[in-house]
């Protein structure tokens, strides 16, 4: 099955700075990587997701770029604020299922901590 | 995801008892699933269902059970053959179509055995 990396696993950066956090996917047929954002004691909320068809994607301070020959992407957050603190986690498609859902595989998560 | 609901919040259960966690939808989702968070795990698939009367097992499907008599509803048993149950629990739907692979999340439900 599909086995998703996540570095790193903590991440500390003062408020303005960037933050990049990393994945890599090990299934060469995953199509789709969304990322998540969960505050303490919340549900993970989706911040932004790729397609396999595209390199990079951006929507305001938030960013997502692809390698699919690689087999890995990247969150970039841009002047990052106190409110962007929490736990990421980034994910991949396993496989395609008859109903056209799919299955999610996660990473196991960066606390990131901006700094005032 | 304000459409999806979990309850309880918290749940309590001593060793061997069996609990139900439920989780409800209003989005119309065909797809429901539920997932256990442990501290540094990130999000463990237990089980999942495309449809109606239908539904697989996740990577640690051992120690639960699931149905989904309808579409709306799709309740997770933790039985005491699971041996570590105490987690966060978190229920997620999401339906085919354009941008359907979105998964929604639920609250949570957070189980402590006592």
């Amino acid at each position: 099955g599909e086995n998703v990396e996540q570095h790193p696993s903590t991440l500390s950066v003062q408020e303005g700075d960037s933050a990049v956090i990393k994945c890599t996917y090990s299934d060469s047929a995953s199509n789709y990587f969304p990322w998540y954002k969960q505050e303490l004691g919340k549900r993970p909320q989706l911040i932004i997701d790729i397609r396999s068809n595209v390199g990079e994607k951006k929507d305001q301070r938030i960013a997502v770029t692809l390698n699919k020959t690689a087999k890995h992407f990247s969150l970039h957050i841009t002047e990052t604020q106190p409110e962007d603190s929490a736990v990421y986690f980034c994910a991949a498609s396993d496989r395609y299922s008859g109903a056209g859902s799919y299955q999610l595989t996660f990473g196991k998560g960066t606390k990131l901590s901006v700094i005032p | 995801d304000g459409g999806i609901t979990q309850s309880p919040k918290y749940l309590f259960r001593k060793e061997g008892q069996n609990v139900t966690l439920s989780c409800e939808q209003n989005l119309n989702h065909d797809a429901m699933y539920w997932y256990r968070q442990d501290p540094g795990q990130g999000l463990r698939l237990i089980y999942y269902s495309q449809i109606v009367n239908d539904f697989q097992k996740g990577d640690i499907a051992e120690g639960y059970s699931v149905s989904r008599e309808k579409k709306e509803s799709f309740p997770l048993t933790v039985t005491s053959a699971q041996k570590n149950p105490t987690a966060f629990y978190l229920c997620a739907s999401s339906t085919p179509g354009q941008g359907a692979d979105t998964q929604y999340f639920g609250p949570g439900t957070r189980l402590t055995v006592l």
